[in-house]
């Protein structure tokens, strides 16, 4: 089945303490991208990826790495976290340009 | 600067009733228009999209959409609204040939009362 898969769904946290959430998908996909949803924000675009090695910065990268290794994987790493990254993170992926994006299930993440 | 706005926050209709939940967008030329669902505790799935064309879309799930550029808009409609219907929507737009850059409008909450 055709999917974008991450994990953890559900990730508790303190402050400081790094974390990666990983992204998945199997469609052989060239772009990937990682957003966060917050209420009343919308979803808003923290980094993309056109493909292998290729990366950069979307609306609100601040306090986010991501890498981009191989062609499937597309990890968020939060080298420290902070309060203010408790958000919903979605990965999502596409084959082409101009093509919709397939989303992950989200990854809640709480930083206390 | 780019941009779509969903006016409404949260709508409410009865199970039955027709939907029309608006969109409009800002942007030089024609974008690529996109309306996706998000149920609850579930990512996004595509309802429908907009390239050129025919400006009435078909979509999943009985939705359809009209593209009207004199009114820079992109509302999403469905004749009957079924309970299971109820979930946010947002319309998102990419900026033309060529892009990858998905903006998304903050989202329509619908609920549906039986």
């Amino acid at each position: 089945e055709a999917q974008v898969t991450q994990n953890p769904r559900y990730l508790i946290t303190v402050t400081g303490k790094k974390l990666t959430v990983t992204c998945s998908q199997n469609m052989n996909h060239e772009y990937m991208s990682w957003y966060r949803q917050d209420p009343g924000l919308g979803l808003r675009q923290i980094y993309y990826s056109m493909n292998v090695e290729v990366t950069d910065k979307g609306d609100v990268p601040e306090g986010y790495k991501v890498s981009r290794k191989e062609k499937r994987n597309f990890p968020l790493i939060l080298e420290s976290p902070s309060p203010n990254q408790t958000s919903l993170y979605f990965c999502a992926s596409a084959d082409r340009e101009n093509s919709p994006l397939h989303f992950g299930n989200g990854t809640r993440l709480t930083v206390t | 600067a780019q941009s779509v706005t969903q006016p409404d926050i949260h709508i409410t209709v009865s199970e039955g009733a027709s939907l029309e939940l608006r969109c409009n967008y800002s942007y030089g030329a024609t974008p690529y228009l996109f309306w996706y669902v998000q149920s609850p505790g579930q990512g996004l799935q595509l309802l429908l999209k907009y390239f050129s064309g025919d400006t009435l879309v078909q979509g999943i799930k009985g939705f359809e959409a009209e593209f009207k550029r004199s009114q820079s808009s992109f509302n999403l409609r469905k004749p009957s609204v079924h309970w299971s219907d109820a979930a946010e929507y947002f319309c998102a737009f990419l900026s033309g040939a060529g892009s990858y850059q998905l903006t998304f409008g903050k989202g329509t909450k619908l609920s549906v009362i039986p």
